[in-house]
């Protein structure tokens, strides 16, 4: 069975501190895809990023970056210099592509403040 | 954005009554899921759908069915609504091959009393 962990609950921050949630999953798939979303105050769920199995690079989008560990099973996702506008619910997720789509095991989800 | 639409966005209904969520889509894609989100829990796979008739279940799939006759529309439906039910739902829809990213709708608020 998939399982993804997010042992962060909730992290309090002051605007321009950086900020690192952690994800941390479980799969016996060689194959798989993992994603972060984020659940603004008004409730969509906004995609992030995905990344693959095979493709350890980390990713730098702006003020985000993801460093993606299959050592250590971790795909964990940094804010630089957050900011108001970042506070929100933070998901991480596993696929299961078996059979084709994109079936997803979220995590509980860390809970962002960012504060003035 | 991708073409999601949710009705309704918000409903009460009283324990024992079915209740039909659904979700249309206007991007064409073949794969289509219905989560629901509750606290503590994030996000859960109830049923998704590999085409048209085509279904099966996720993992919290008892006391709900669906259907999709058509591929742009997926019907949720809880045949007899209990509290446990009180939720949010969301449809999602993704393409053709494996990790493509699913594309979310904006919810459905229900609440069973």
């Amino acid at each position: 069975a998939q399982k993804v962990t997010q042992a962060q609950t909730e992290i309090s921050v002051v605007e321009k501190e950086d900020v690192t949630l952690d994800c941390v999953y479980e799969t016996r798939d060689t194959t798989y895809y993992l994603f972060w979303y984020k659940q603004p105050p008004s409730g969509e769920l906004v995609f992030l990023i995905r990344r693959n199995s095979f493709d350890e690079q980390n990713e730098i989008s702006g003020r985000y970056s993801w460093n993606f560990q299959k050592s250590t099973s971790s795909f964990n996702f940094t804010i630089t210099a957050s900011q108001v506008v970042d506070s929100a619910v933070y998901f991480c997720a596993l696929s299961d592509i078996t059979g084709g789509g994109n079936k997803l095991t979220f995590g509980t989800g860390t809970q962002l403040k960012v504060e003035l | 954005d991708a073409g999601i639409t949710q009705s309704p966005r918000h409903k009460v209904t009283e324990t024992g009554t079915p209740v039909t969520l659904r979700c249309h889509q206007t991007e064409n894609h073949r794969y289509m899921y219905w989560y629901r989100q509750d606290p503590g829990h994030g996000l859960r796979l109830i049923h998704y759908s590999y085409g048209v008739k085509d279904t099966d279940k996720g993992e919290v799939s008892d006391g709900y069915s669906v259907s999709r006759s058509k591929t742009e529309d997926f019907l949720l439906t809880l045949e007899s609504a209990t509290s446990s039910q009180t939720s949010v739902y969301f449809c999602a829809i993704s393409e053709s091959g494996g990790g493509l990213a699913a594309f979310f709708g904006q919810g459905t608020r229900l609440t069973v009393v």
